[in-house]
């Protein structure tokens, strides 16, 4: 079954501190790539996203994420964090020809001003 | 992009009884979700509403504990049937964004969520 990981369940940074959270999936056909953040009280949202062509893709508030093929990798990088950037986030993973999602654990970032 | 809302927010529950979960969204969508999020995992999705159609349910979870209504392109429940603590958890709904359903360029907007608690 195709799985999603997310290598680190909470990060804590300062302001201004660069990100980069990591996420891998298990499936080797054509996926489409999904990152969500849930800021506290709200619901989720849609932060980026890859179908196809540059694989490094820019997304709302400064986040960008980078699509590795060979290390089946989608890594979410900002290079500034700001406190209001605290939140989950939730890396996805959608098989090409598929309309379901699979998630990873999320990860809680945590920026202290 | 699609603006879902879901009652009730939150409840809590004593075991054996069922809750209704209601979402509703803003625009004729073909494709609804409902997923579950329980405490310190992933999201999981329970079964996909397509109008029209039974319910398509995910390996793990069937219509007799999770019965799913789809009446229209706007609205539909989810029932959490003979609770136990077990089912406590945040469910979501979420909508497709393409009119047409399906494709794989579209994307998904989640609800605020309902948080339950069963006693």
């Amino acid at each position: 079954a195709q799985s999603v990981s997310q290598h680190n369940h909470h990060v804590i940074l300062s302001e201004a501190a660069s990100l980069e959270l990591g996420c891998n999936y298990s499936y080797g056909g054509t996926v489409n790539l999904f990152w969500y953040v849930q800021y506290p009280g709200q619901h989720l949202q849609l932060l980026l996203k890859y179908f196809s062509g540059d694989p490094l893709v820019k997304g709302i508030k400064g986040f960008e994420a980078e699509f590795i093929k060979s290390k089946f990798s989608f890594n979410l990088r900002k290079p500034s964090v700001q406190w209001s950037d605290t939140a989950e986030y939730f890396c996805a993973v959608r098989k090409g020809s598929n309309y379901k999602l699979t998630f990873g654990k999320g990860t809680l970032l945590t920026v202290n001003p | 992009s699609a603006v879902i809302s879901q009652k009730p927010s939150r409840d809590i529950c004593q075991r054996g009884t069922s809750l209704t979960i209601q979402c509703q969204v803003d625009s004729q969508v073909t494709m609804m979700f409902w997923y579950r999020q329980q405490p310190g995992q992933s999201l999981t999705l329970i079964a996909t509403a397509n109008q029209g159609s039974e319910a398509t349910y995910e390996s793990g979870f069937v219509i007799d504990k999770f019965p799913i209504s789809r009446p229209n392109l706007t609205f539909s429940t989810l029932t959490v049937s003979n609770m136990s603590p077990e089912d406590s958890s945040i469910y979501l709904c979420s909508v497709d964004s393409g009119t047409s359903g399906g494709s794989y360029r579209n994307e998904q907007f989640f609800g605020p969520g309902t948080r339950l608690t069963v006693l």
